[in-house]
């Protein structure tokens, strides 16, 4: 039982290319959600899935997309990377209805330069 | 939006001393969780715990929901407990996101 599984661990992007980070999840979890780390910010909610097909945004969504095409995957994508966005990000999943705990990917390292 | 503030947001301690860390929300809430995060990243679900008080081990915690806060206590810490411990919160019935607060980062010196 993986868990939550983020790919890829690290990326380096130069300015303006583009890159999708996979988040795969093999619990069923319903609700699906992307946060960035950056030092002294705590994790901010960029966009999040409360289930197959839907996407909604979170604290800091500009620049960011989504998709969450089947229930155990979601993505996001950088459809044109800045320095900004330069970032760990983490991939969490939790039960749908009730109210459970949240588990959290081993994250991904991103810097754009 | 629901504010999550932590204190004191720096900790040193030695080993086997006890400690608090603090959690206070703006707002009632239905869901409230502990994390700690280790020195190489990994965020661990320490407790759900919207009301009431629990224990895992060396680790406990205690949410006043009519207060608004939550309290994490680490007893005989060990330098393994090092690293940031995240309180999370949620205002509605499920489907909306938790908050965290900015964390507290607590070091264990041998």
């Amino acid at each position: 039982n993986a868990g939550v599984t983020q790919t890829p661990k690290f990326r380096v992007l130069k300015t303006g290319q583009s890159m999708t980070l996979l988040c795969a999840q093999d619990m069923n979890h319903e609700y699906m959600y992307w946060y960035r780390q950056d030092p002294g910010m705590g994790l901010r909610l960029i966009h999040y899935s409360v289930g197959e097909g839907t996407t909604a945004k979170g604290e800091v969504p500009d620049g960011y997309n989504v998709s969450r095409l089947k229930k155990q995957n979601f993505l996001l994508g950088l459809e044109s990377a800045a320095p900004s966005q330069t970032s760990v990000y983490f991939c969490a999943s939790r039960p749908g209805t009730t109210r459970e705990k949240l588990f959290f990917g081993s994250g991904t390292q991103l810097s754009v330069l | 939006g629901i504010q999550v503030e932590q204190s004191p947001p720096d900790l040193i301690l030695q080993e086997g001393a006890n400690s608090t860390l603090r959690c206070n929300f703006s707002d009632s809430v239905n869901n409230l969780q502990w994390f700690h995060q280790n020195p190489w990243g990994q965020l661990i679900n320490l407790f759900y715990i919207p009301s009431g008080t629990k224990q895992n081990g060396r680790l406990s915690a205690t949410t006043v929901a009519t207060e608004r806060y939550s309290l994490l206590y680490i007893s005989s810490s060990q330098t393994t407990d090092s690293g940031v411990y995240f309180c999370a919160v949620e205002k509605g019935l499920g489907n909306t996101p938790l908050v965290f607060g900015k964390g507290t980062r607590l070091s264990v010196i041998a």
